[in-house]
């Protein structure tokens, strides 16, 4: 099945900083991909998806990229916030359409 | 519109026992999805279903097992409980069409295994 690594494990910024985190999968069949954010005792939340017919997609001070030659792709949080402070994780839906998630990235964004 | 709604919100177990977890989907939703998030770990794949029928299980042991009835409503039962079930079960579901894999979680239903 799918496998989906994802780094770094943490990361912390000071506000106003740019954050990436990155992610590959194995599964060249794969086609969608959403990042989630998950605060502290909270469910996921998707923040922002990107399906494999485009390269880049942006929301706001949120953007993604997929590049699926080399099977990675990237959130792009720019001129963060303490708000921004969370788990993310990167997933990726595998051929058979079930979906397999990153171990998680913990961004703290310092004031 | 109700989104995913799961139960029971806590539970305590000792080991050896079973527990059934329960999930309602979005209304709409064929889909349902489930997921294992131990503390501060990530979330593991457990089983996903869809219009009645298994599609795919995680690496999970045997002793985990579930259903989605014709409603889409889904169970979870984990049988022979260890110490190391303990964890934040999730559910997820999603529609098919366009919207399809577009996962939206429940808050989850956190076990205990004493």
């Amino acid at each position: 099945g799918e496998n989906v690594e994802q780094h770094p494990s943490t990361l912390s910024v000071q506000e106003g900083d740019s954050a990436v985190i990155k992610c590959t999968y194995s599964d060249s069949a794969s086609n969608y991909f959403p990042w989630y954010k998950q605060e502290l005792g909270k469910r996921p939340q998707l923040i922002i998806d990107i399906r494999s017919n485009v390269g880049e997609k942006k929301d706001q001070r949120i953007a993604v990229t997929l590049n699926k030659t080399a099977k990675h792709f990237s959130l792009h949080i720019t001129e963060t916030q303490p708000e921004d402070s969370a788990v993310y994780f990167c997933a990726a839906s595998g051929h058979n359409n079930d979906m397999r998630f990153g171990a998680g990235t913990r961004l703290t964004v310092k004031p | 519109e109700a989104g995913v709604t799961q139960s029971p919100t806590h539970l305590i177990k000792t080991r050896g026992q079973q527990v059934t977890l329960r999930c309602s989907p979005i209304s709409g939703h064929t889909s349902v999805y489930w997921y294992q998030q131990a503390l501060g770990l990530g979330l593991q794949f457990l089983l996903w279903y869809d219009e009645g029928e298994e599609r795919n299980r995680g690496n999970f042991p045997p002793r985990f097992s579930g259903r989605q009835f014709p409603n889409y409503s889904s169970e979870l039962n984990v049988n022979a409980l260890e110490l190391e079930d303990s964890a934040l079960y999730l559910c997820a579901s999603s529609s098919t069409g366009a919207g399809a894999n577009v996962l939206t979680f429940g808050a989850g239903s956190r076990l205990t295994v004493l």
